[in-house]
């Protein structure tokens, strides 16, 4: 199973920062945070991922505790287009490769 | 460049038919995986590939298999569909581990 508890819903306000937390607390020094996020019924689209330095990018900022026990997806000015699914994954190593684990995810709703 | 594809979009099998899914990317990606996603829920993981000729198990493989003849195509077969196999498919592939994955816009199956 995913080793991430997120909330099962949240709203933000069109044009306000939309601030999606994530607990890990059974994080292993050696494993990443992956964000992704799924409209409708599309393909998952990728958006950050980092392991313990806050990351930015073109669509959002990755934020990590220094302890790394969770961290939280911002998107700076959220758009209507931004309701969507939200996963926030720990990358599980096993053997020479490691595999991304799907949670439940985040549901945002964007509002006008 | 066209990314990850997926054939056929919609299918509607009968129970204990097989049948083919393809996946093929034109990024000369290494990784390769096969997802499902049931109503409502996250990806499960099913078999995934880290080159040519090489591939294995996820954590939902029963009623599947794979090949990974070549680096563009992961083909996921079904034998003897039943309906617990009616899901939406997703294949995904990433250049390297680290790497976000690029996902393919899914198969929605029906088992009936």
């Amino acid at each position: 199973d995913a080793k991430t508890t997120q909330p099962t819903s949240m709203d933000c306000a069109e044009g306000r920062a939309a601030n999606l937390p994530c607990n890990h607390s059974t994080i292993s020094g050696n494993e990443y945070v992956y964000w992704y996020r799924q409209i409708h019924s599309q393909g998952p689209q990728y958006i950050i991922h980092g392991l313990k330095n806050n990351e930015t990018n073109e669509m959002a900022s990755l934020i990590i505790t220094e302890d790394r026990k969770s961290s939280t997806l911002i998107l700076p000015h959220a758009t209507l287009r931004d309701t969507a699914v939200y996963y926030c994954i720990v990358r599980v190593t096993s053997g020479n490769t490691g595999k991304l684990i799907f949670g439940q995810g985040t549901t945002l709703q964007v509002k006008p | 460049n066209a990314g990850v594809t997926q054939t056929p979009k919609f299918r509607i099998l009968k129970i204990g038919q097989s049948m083919t899914l393809q996946c093929t990317q034109d990024m000369n990606h290494n990784y390769m995986y096969w997802y499902r996603q049931d109503p409502g829920m996250g990806l499960k993981l099913i078999y995934y590939s880290v080159g040519a000729g090489i591939t294995d198990k996820g954590e939902v493989p029963n009623g599947y298999n794979v090949s990974r003849s070549t680096t563009e195509d992961f083909p996921l077969r079904l034998e003897l569909a039943a309906p617990s196999q009616t899901s939406v498919y997703f294949c995904a592939s990433s250049y390297r581990e680290l790497y976000g994955y690029t996902f393919g816009s899914g198969t929605r199956l029906t088992v009936v």
